[in-house]
């Protein structure tokens, strides 16, 4: 298994571009989840999905447009990058909603000018 | 307002000793608690978790202790190894609440010096 797959591992953005951070998994697990990261502020959950077609918010999701099409992708669409998306995310996934540990992906690094 | 707080950012130990990371949460409604710990361009990996039916869990130099009286939990590392030297992030999620959703606190830097 691959596990948790993150595309791309870096990338620069304009104020204002659009993009799409992809998010797979291989393990079959009905949960997943988008949280980004920086500095001194630990793991904030933006959005996430119980299964393919159920989304919901987390509790930064403006800005970040989400969709689960299939169980195994996860896309994260900023619409319209600000600076302040500049971040680390990270993709997870869990066999249900259960409490069960999360796996996580490597992370994509953003920065916006 | 943060729920769960990681008061230490940074904790430095000599090999071979213990290594105690603090975290206290001010939610009462959770009730499930894990640690994670992450290496420098990798994402973050599970470590140990916790019940709230229980006060301790142990996994080889791993041991989660919880006081739900005083909403504080502790990860013990012994004996220290420089290849526990990471980030460790606690978290927290509430069963009664929606879909397991995890609280982080902000992490705790650990140096383990050889």
């Amino acid at each position: 298994n691959a596990g948790v797959t993150q595309t791309p591992k870096f990338q620069v953005l304009k104020t204002g571009q659009s993009m799409t951070l992809q998010c797979a998994q291989d393990m079959n697990h009905e949960y997943m989840s988008w949280y980004r990261q920086d500095p001194g502020m630990g793991l904030r959950l933006i959005h996430y999905s119980v299964g393919a077609g159920i989304t919901d918010q987390g509790e930064v999701p403006n800005g970040y447009n989400v969709s689960r099409s299939t169980t195994e992708d996860f896309p994260l669409r900023l619409l319209s990058a600000a600076p302040s998306q500049t971040s680390v995310y990270f993709c997870a996934s869990r066999q249900d909603t259960s409490r069960n540990e999360q796996f996580f992906g490597p992370g994509t690094r953003l920065t916006v000018l | 307002d943060q729920q769960v707080k990681q008061n230490s950012p940074s904790l430095s130990v000599q090999e071979g000793r213990i290594s105690i990371l603090n975290c206290d949460y001010t939610n009462s409604m959770f009730d499930y608690f894990l640690w994670y710990k992450k290496y420098p361009a990798e994402g973050p990996t599970f470590l140990i978790s916790i019940s709230s039916i229980k006060d301790k869990n142990e996994d080889g130099r791993f041991t989660v202790f919880l006081n739900k009286s005083a909403k504080h939990l502790s990860l013990h590392i012994v004996p220290s190894q420089p290849g526990d030297s990471a980030v460790y992030f606690c978290a927290a999620s509430d069963s009664g609440g929606s879909n397991y959703k995890l609280t982080f606190g902000k992490g705790t830097l650990l140096t383990v010096n050889p």
